[in-house]
Order: C-alpha cells, then sequence, then structure tokens
C-alpha cells in the first residue's frame, strides 16, 4: 500500500479556509486519494476522493498535485464543527482496504 | 435506513474470555469492513467481505480473531481468549459494491479487556 504522510496537527480560525497536506509519493498510476474525517466518539466520515483531476463537492475540495505525488484538501470556510482528525488514505480503487495513517488533528479556533 | 449499526458499544470483558461483537451494514451494502483503532491511531484494516465470501483475513491480528457474514447480510467478529493488547474500538463499515469509492463507518465497540 502506499504510504501517506501528514502533519499532525493543525490550527485555524472559524470561518477561514483551511488547507490540509498529504504527500503521498509512492502512489501508482491507478491509485485513488481519498480523505476522510473522524470526530470525537464517531466512526470515521468518508470527505471526498480523486484520481488526477481537483475534485469538489458540498464538503470541501481537493486538489491533486500533477505528478500527484501529494494532495490538498481544502475546507472553504471552516466552523467549529470542521474540528476533526483528518486521514488522507490511498487505493487501488473502491474502499477496499483502506490504510489510515495517524491523520491531521485539525483544531479550530473561534 | 440509519447507518452502520455495531452492538454492543462498549464491552467490559476479562482476560482470557471470548467476545463476539456484531455490525450490520447498510441494506444492499454488498461490502463489509472490519478495521481496529488504538487510541492516538488511525483505524487498522483486518479484513472485508463480499456478500457472504471473506476476500481478506491475512490482516487479522491474530487466529485468535475471526469473521464471519453468514447470509451475507450482518456480520460478526470474534476475539478467542482476549488479552489487554486488544483493548481498542472495533469498526465496522460498509460500501454498495467493489466500485464504490465511499465507505460508511458504524460509532464502534469499545472493548475493554480487564
Amino acid at each position: 500500500d502506499a504510504k501517506t504522510t501528514q502533519p499532525n496537527s493543525m490550527e485555524s480560525n472559524e470561518e477561514e479556509p483551511v488547507h490540509l497536506p498529504c504527500n503521498h509519493s509512492t502512489i501508482s498510476g491507478t491509485d485513488y486519494i481519498h480523505w476522510y474525517r473522524q470526530l470525537p466518539s464517531q466512526g470515521p466520515e468518508y470527505v471526498i476522493h480523486g484520481l488526477t483531476s481537483n475534485v469538489n463537492n458540498r464538503m470541501a475540495s481537493l486538489a491533486i498535485a500533477e505528478d500527484r505525488k501529494s494532495s490538498t484538501l481544502i475546507l472553504h470556510r471552516a466552523t467549529l464543527r470542521d474540528a476533526a482528525v483528518y486521514y488522507c488514505t490511498i487505493s487501488g480503487g473502491g474502499a477496499d482496504g483502506l490504510t489510515f495513517g495517524k491523520g491531521t488533528h485539525l483544531i479550530i479556533q473561534p | 435506513d440509519t447507518g452502520v449499526s455495531q452492538d454492543p458499544r462498549h464491552k467490559i470483558t476479562k482476560r482470557g474470555q471470548n467476545v463476539t461483537f456484531r455490525c450490520d451494514p447498510i441494506s444492499e451494502h454488498n461490502r463489509l469492513y472490519w478495521y481496529r483503532q488504538t487510541l492516538g491511531q488511525g483505524p487498522e484494516f483486518l479484513t472485508y467481505f463480499q456478500n457472504e465470501a471473506q476476500l481478506e483475513k491475512s490482516r487479522l491480528l491474530s487466529d485468535r480473531f475471526s469473521a464471519e457474514r453468514p447470509k451475507g447480510s450482518f456480520s460478526t467478529l470474534e476475539i478467542q481468549r482476549t488479552e489487554q493488547g486488544d483493548s481498542a474500538m472495533y469498526l465496522c463499515a460498509s460500501s454498495l459494491d467493489w466500485r464504490d469509492t465511499e465507505a460508511f463507518f458504524g460509532q464502534g465497540t469499545r472493548l475493554t479487556v480487564v
């Protein structure tokens, strides 16, 4: 499985954009990039995924580097409810056998 | 449908006892996954099913761990002869099929072995 590297924690202010980076230098050509988040006392929650092109959905945007060795999850306007651990993970497709690292603990200041 | 349901939410057991956890996936979801999560770590993949077929079990932590999905609906995860190191959150997730990139997770079963 491709390994991912994320900062342990990040802090942002409410109503400001947040950019969460992820490095995945060993990603293969057919691997998808997935992002999940985990709120306290909850199971992980799907956020977004992508292959090569940047992606947008109601929760966030995913910016993928041209060489695909890194990606950035963008929360356009953080709220207190976005405080969670964010995981970047790589898979060959589908949700099979997702490998989660320690993730980034996002702290939102009011 | 209220999502992936896990039972019990909490389990305290004495070392050496067997425990069984149940997971009810979202209706019509063919894929079902089990993960373990220890404090401060991300979820660790254990095993998964396509309907009743267990497609991957080499990552189960030891031969004390086993999982079933007998009718392709709910699944059980059993740990025999529990050890203190088994204390963790056990998470279940489901997805529609092999092409579906979104896995829906339950709230987990927290196991404490004393």
